[in-house]
């Protein structure tokens, strides 16, 4: 699609749910991360995917969170047996990697609107 | 690990005043940094980005130097608008994860 899409775009949940968080990224990008904001904070890294595989999870705060892109795009955040504390924005971004634009690194990251948790 | 400092805000200014939000960072190697700018209601967009030392980013009359002598990467703009009011973050990236600093909120007044 022309952008990153996030659903559902509003969630609220009782402690103790379960959830998921869809995110769809831009067709064709290879690089696909999770971030969490929440109030007056910045953005924090969860989970980046290259492809299919989780190339890097350290940002994950607990076995509570786990997140999948079976088939290299669409991706699901999980977030079991759900707290207050797990309230905040989840923020989905994804980019690619063009030939000839240097280093990994400059890659420009296209942030999806965010998936706003409640957690009551 | 690889971190990155803004200064505090909220920033208040009146129209076309001078902008200067402070950014300085510490990374192994030698990151690429930008500044993403969140609309109220909106979400993350990238405003800037400047990928080696020297490096000056700009976009929309914003304009960032990449130090690597200072670690810094502040932004800057000559006059604000009151439609620049938003929440600023200065972000760097190393070979694969985007991280951000704490945001500056921006608000400028007629």
């Amino acid at each position: 699609g022309a952008g990153v899409s996030q659903t559902p775009s509003n969630k609220v949940t009782e402690k103790g749910k379960y959830v998921e968080l869809r995110c769809d990224p831009i067709s064709g990008h290879t690089a696909l991360y999770w971030y969490r904001q929440s109030l007056g904070q910045g953005p924090e890294f969860l989970i980046y995917f290259q492809g299919t595989g989780a190339a890097d999870d350290s940002g994950l705060p607990n076995d509570r969170f786990f997140a999948v892109r079976p088939e290299g795009s669409v991706s699901t955040l999980k977030i079991q047996r759900t707290e207050r504390g797990d309230s905040a924005v989840y923020l989905c971004a994804s980019s690619s990697f063009v030939p000839g634009q240097g280093a990994i690194g400059a890659n420009v990251l296209t942030f999806g609107a965010g998936s706003r948790l409640t957690v009551l | 690990g690889d971190s990155v400092t803004q200064m505090e805000g909220p920033v208040t200014l009146s129209e076309e005043a001078f902008l200067t939000i402070n950014c300085t960072y510490t990374a192994t190697g030698y990151p690429s940094l930008f500044w993403y700018v969140q609309y109220p209601g909106e979400g993350l967009q990238l405003l800037l980005k400047a990928t080696k030392a020297d490096d000056k980013g700009s976009n929309k009359g914003f304009e960032a130097t990449y130090r690597k002598e200072t670690t810094s990467f502040h932004l800057e703009k000559g006059s604000v608008q009151v439609s620049d009011s938003a929440v600023y973050f200065c972000a760097l990236k190393g070979f694969q994860k985007l991280v951000f600093g704490t945001g500056t909120r921006l608000l400028v007044s007629p």
